[in-house]
């Protein structure tokens, strides 16, 4: 099993509303990552945890909340999100953090309205 | 400050013609390079990488990628395009003291026609 499988593949909520995006893995990769990408744009890194713990915070808003329940399972809490936080978000994993590559889920398609 | 570039935004290639997808980079060191394709509305997949060694790398569905250190570049390349190639392709550089930073040029268009 190759795939980082992410859930809901779209999702639409209000700027008042409680989400989450849900991530798994099952390659026994011990780094995982959470990307936010703009059309056409490169990925922006936002969080990394390694061994299930959070290693990097790229200042990301507290709005959005990341938890590692398990070394397979990342998810990623939102609340009181804005239009401008819409966007195709990523979550990835690789064996390690150092030097290996990284394998991306298909994405979650945000819309926040 | 370091950066990756892929100085074209669309590249244009008839099928069955050779295609190169261009990226250079200024990062210090011996960085581990990458490359990544992104089809409509679907995540990044991994195509290859360098890390050491010979510098032509074969990666994924016919890609292989040649590493320039002189010219700091990493171009991707293909010797037979296929109308399926069509996608958004990106460059990205791991400096060798970063442990999980990425840095990535802007991305590649790739238009291949029939």
């Amino acid at each position: 099993d190759t795939e980082v499988t992410q859930t809901p593949k779209h999702l639409v909520m209000g700027m008042t509303n409680k989400k989450s995006l849900k991530c798994e893995q099952h390659m026994g990769h011990r780094a995982m990552y959470w990307y936010k990408q703009k059309a056409k744009k490169p990925p922006e890194l936002m969080f990394v945890y390694s061994y299930e713990k959070l290693s990097i915070n790229e200042s990301v808003p507290s709005r959005f909340s990341p938890e590692c329940p398990n070394s397979s399972l990342l998810n990623l809490h939102l609340h009181a999100l804005q239009p401008e936080d819409s966007a195709l978000y990523l979550c990835a994993s690789s064996q390690r953090t150092e030097n290996t590559e990284a394998f991306f889920g298909q994405g979650t398609r945000l819309t926040v309205v | 400050a370091q950066s990756v570039a892929q100085p074209e935004d669309q590249v244009n290639v008839a099928e069955g013609n050779p295609l190169t997808v261009k990226c250079t980079y200024s990062v210090s060191g011996n960085p581990y390079l990458f490359w990544y394709v992104q089809y409509p509305n679907r995540g990044l997949q991994f195509l290859l990488k360098y890390i050491t060694g010979d510098n032509l790398v074969k990666g994924s569905y016919g890609f292989e990628a040649e590493f320039n250190k002189s010219q700091t570049s990493f171009h991707l390349k293909k010797p037979s395009a296929l109308v399926s190639d069509s996608a958004l392709y990106f460059c990205a550089v791991r400096p060798q003291e970063s442990n999980y930073q990425l840095i990535w040029g802007a991305g590649t268009k790739l238009i291949i026609k029939p």
